[in-house]
């Protein structure tokens, strides 16, 4: 049974700091990891893939993997209110529970 | 750019009833999944498709839930008699392959299930 682990929060942040979200797995043959962004009440929205150990920057996320550890995390700089929503790590097909963030002015 | 449509919304049924659901992928995506997601939790796949043949159904609960893709293009699916524990949202997406062989889903907005 593939595992996605991940803190259920929630995560609470002064706006304008950096969020650090993290999800382990167990497959460690899995290729493909994904970060969704789900409001609440509505459907998930991807924001970032990363298929390659390292970093992967978009704007103000970074997608960190460490296939070694089985690893993956999300960084979120320059917090702002609108980015309040639950996280949600697939690994594959596979998602975590996700983590609420919540960022307070 | 069309997104993933699903209808109905909403949906309340009492347990033994049957329902069903839509999904219209966006144009051109091959692959195409249902899910569920119950409240506080992250979603579950049921099946995936590609085109119209199924890829993955090991965690669909044959006895009751059932799905067809027919033409390669929209999806049902279908819970029948349905259970209190149904009640959930059940998300559709649609992808493109992916380097890796997955590629990034879209999802629709889901439909709202709940047995009563």
């Amino acid at each position: 049974q593939k595992e996605v682990e991940q803190n259920s929060g929630p995560l609470s942040v002064p706006e304008g700091a950096i969020a650090s979200l993290n999800c382990t797995y167990s497959d460690r043959g899995s290729q493909s990891f994904f970060w969704y962004r789900q409001y609440s009440g509505k459907s998930p929205e991807l924001i970032m893939f990363i298929y390659s150990n390292g970093d992967k920057e978009d704007g103000r996320f970074t997608a960190q993997l460490n296939k070694a550890s089985q690893y993956v995390s999300l960084l979120i700089r320059d917090s702002q209110p609108s980015d309040s929503a639950t996280y949600l790590c697939a690994v594959e097909l596979v998602f975590g529970q996700g983590t609420r963030l919540t960022i307070n002015p | 750019e069309a997104g993933v449509a699903q209808s109905p919304r909403y949906k309340i049924i009492e347990k033994r009833q049957s329902v069903a659901f839509w999904c219209n992928p966006i144009s051109g995506h091959a692959t195409l999944y249902w899910y569920q997601q119950i409240l506080g939790q992250g979603p579950k796949l049921l099946i995936q498709f590609q085109n119209n043949g199924v890829v993955d159904d090991s965690q669909l609960p044959k006895d009751r839930f059932s799905a067809e893709r027919l033409k390669g293009v929209d999806s049902t699916l279908k819970i029948q008699p349905a259970k209190l524990e149904d009640s959930a949202v059940y998300l559709c997406a649609s992808s493109l392959e992916g380097l890796a062989g997955v590629g990034e889903q879209f999802f629709g907005p889901g439909t709202r299930l709940t047995v009563l």
